[in-house]
């Protein structure tokens, strides 16, 4: 099956970028998610890149897709206290429809 | 009212008793699913159901079961709570075809004692 990786921490001060980065193993991935999850309540959809695009830029926030190397990064623009969260990658499988979640990467910023 | 719906939001419950976590959603999708959370460990799936008459285990399935009542409802039933059952669960739903990606519902902490 398919295996997704992030880092487990990232702190950042208040007004810098933020990057978080995700591999995973499965080529075949169709759509890449992120989704974002304040403290106490459930996973949001944040934004998605399909695997034919190599960049995607919503607001403050640009994804970067490397097919090549299998590599899928979010970059958060002028990272504000709000942005505190945990940030979930996930790819989805080409045939299931299902999404393969990392462990998540806790974003803290510093006032 | 939420798209995807969580009953109970919290629950304390003793070790041997069975207890039943519910899920509904107003998304109108076919698939729905249960994951757990605990920390540093991420997302682990517990069961999913593709429609009503098809459901199938996920990676961590031991001790836990479901019932599809309808398309809108997937619970999730710990037959006799243990410990290490505590945790944070969440259900989600999803389209059959498209790139919608997950709805996931607020959660349900559960705890264990």
């Amino acid at each position: 099956g398919e295996d997704v990786e992030q880092s487990l921490f990232l702190s950042v001060r208040e007004g810098d970028s933020s990057v978080i980065n995700c591999t995973y193993t499965d080529s075949s991935s169709t759509y890449l998610y992120w989704y974002k999850q304040e403290p106490g309540a459930g996973l949001q959809l944040l934004t998605y890149i399909f695997s034919n695009m190599d960049m995607k830029q919503d607001q403050r926030l640009t994804v970067l897709l490397n097919k090549k190397d299998k590599h899928l990064s979010l970059r958060i623009a002028d990272t504000q206290t709000g942005d505190s969260a945990i940030y979930f990658c996930a790819p989805r499988g080409a045939g299931s429809y299902q999404l393969t979640f990392g462990k998540g990467t806790k974003l803290s910023v510093i006032p | 009212d939420a798209d995807v719906t969580q009953t109970p939001r919290n629950r304390i419950t003793k070790t041997g008793k069975r207890i039943m976590l519910e899920c509904s959603q107003t998304k109108g999708h076919d698939r729905m699913y249960w994951y757990r959370q605990d920390p540093g460990l991420g997302l682990r799936l517990i069961y999913y159901s593709f429609d009503v008459k098809d459901i199938n285990k996920g990676e961590i399935s031991d001790g836990y079961s479901v019932s599809r009542q309808a398309q809108a409802k997937f619970s999730l039933s710990l037959e006799s709570a243990i410990p290490n059952q505590t945790a944070l669960y969440f259900c989600a739903t999803s389209p059959r075809t498209g790139g919608e990606g997950y709805t996931f519902g607020s959660g349900t902490r559960l705890t264990v004692v």
